[in-house]
């Protein structure tokens, strides 16, 4: 059974701090990682797809990272508005459904 | 503008009743999804559908049924089967293709009173 694991749970950061959050994976195939970005009450938002391990994808103050084990998602220098819920996400075999994992409730302080 | 659509944002059912979630996608993507998103667990699978009149069971497909009758239409109905239908709702839509990412509606919370 595909299984896709988050951490921290909940991660708090100064503005300007720095961090990373941890998604791991056991899958038979990877064929897509895919990282989410959800604000409360709302539907999450696609922020990036990676596909081979040593790919890495940028986006303002976030990158994505991915080896054969594991995803990163690395937030250079955060702001308040970076505060979300990250979810990360795979597809295995045929067709596109995502297997999730829980999630990393970041919030960042001033 | 492009997007995806779901309706009513809150709903609130008596228990024993049969409710319909709505989705609607502008986007002509072929194939659209429903989530449930529980406090504490990963999204999970209900239904998804590649193609018109065509659609498979996902990971917790009991309790529910969907219709594709329409490419831009995928509604979602929660039965008095379900027995914990109180949850977050959201439906996706992806294009064409191996592995391309998916796109989310804004969601439908459901309350059984």
């Amino acid at each position: 059974e595909d299984q896709v694991t988050q951490s921290p749970e909940a991660l708090r950061l100064q503005e300007g701090e720095s961090s990373s959050l941890n998604c791991s994976y056991t899958v038979s195939g990877l064929r897509g990682l895919f990282w989410y970005r959800q604000d409360p009450g709302k539907g999450p938002e696609f922020l990036f797809t990676l596909y081979s391990a040593g790919e890495e994808k940028e986006k303002e103050r976030l990158k994505a990272t991915l080896t054969k084990k594991e995803s990163f998602l690395h937030i250079t220098a955060p702001k308040p508005e970076d505060s979300a819920t990250y979810l990360c996400a795979v597809t295995t075999g045929g067709g596109n459904k995502l297997t999730f994992g829980t999630g990393t409730q970041l919030k960042v302080e001033l | 503008d492009g997007g995806i659509t779901q309706s009513p944002k809150y709903l609130f059912r008596k228990e024993g009743q049969n409710v319909t979630l709505s989705c609607e996608q502008n986007l002509n993507h072929d194939a659209m999804y429903w989530y449930r998103q529980d406090p504490g667990q990963g999204l999970r699978l209900i239904y998804y559908s590649q193609i018109v009149n065509d659609f498979q069971k996902g990971d917790i497909a009991e309790g529910y049924s969907v219709s594709r009758e329409k490419k831009e239409s995928f509604p979602l109905t929660v039965t008095s089967a379900q027995k914990n239908p109180t949850a977050f709702y959201l439906c996706a839509s992806s294009r064409p293709g191996q592995d391309t990412e998916a796109f989310f509606g804004q969601g439908t919370r459901l309350t059984v009173v």
